[in-house]
């Protein structure tokens, strides 16, 4: 099955509002990774949080790794905001693999 | 931030052939990775590769693929030979150490025709 779950698969907002993002996991994770993927294609790291809360300019990361969940927190949508968001676990136990979810697609608009 | 940088951005190969997606990682990182995102799936892990040897590598990673990154320049990809199934972005990655924040490129798109 389905190692990292996100949802929603999609989420629709206007300009200015909040997006909450989650990320669940099925097995032991020593950290979580969120990326941004470009409609292009391209991967931008965001943050990166083995536990607890990160915040970076208006994104915020909470990993609960006990409870297998993470979420990210956006606030304050921008139309360049718009993407898909992709959440990726790391097993640990001497692996550097990441596992991705399917992503979040995020469009915000005006 | 940090640059990895992927040439070419697109390539397009008859069945059969032989390609090398090419990587340039940031300058002083020390580990690799290639991941493999088919259209509209998720991304896959391939490999990884440090101190030139091959760490981890996914049932993806098959036989007809490999890796090396000769006298520190590009970190490469080959396909010997392509099957229409390879058809993905090939997402090249890397890190200063192990496990840690990774910096992807933009992709290349193989096309196997």
């Amino acid at each position: 099955g389905q190692q990292v779950q996100q949802s929603p698969a999609s989420l629709v907002l206007q300009e200015g509002e909040n997006a909450e993002l989650q990320c669940n996991f099925s097995s032991t994770a020593t950290r979580l990774q969120w990326f941004y993927q470009r409609p292009g294609g391209s991967l931008v790291s965001l943050l990166s949080n083995p536990s607890g809360t990160k915040h970076t300019g208006r994104l915020t990361s909470t990993t609960v790794t006990k409870e297998r969940r993470g979420s990210l927190h956006i606030s304050s949508s921008q139309i360049t905001d718009s993407g898909t968001y992709l959440c990726a676990m790391e097993r640990g136990g001497g692996s550097a693999k990441l596992i991705f979810g399917e992503g979040t697609k995020l469009t915000v608009s005006s | 931030g940090p640059k990895v940088l992927q040439i070419p951005s697109h390539q397009i190969i008859d069945m059969g052939q032989m390609v090398t997606l090419n990587c340039d990682p940031v300058s002083n990182h020390l580990y690799f990775y290639w991941y493999k995102q088919i259209l509209g799936q998720q991304m896959e892990f391939l490999v990884n590769f440090y101190n030139g040897k091959v760490m981890e590598k996914s049932k993806l990673f098959k036989d007809q693929f490999s890796v090396e990154r000769p006298d520190g320049s590009y970190f490469t990809l080959k396909i010997q030979p392509t099957a229409l199934e390879d058809s993905a972005v090939y997402f090249c990655a890397s890190s200063l150490n192990w496990a840690e924040t990774l910096y992807f490129g933009a992709g290349t798109r193989l096309s196997v025709l």
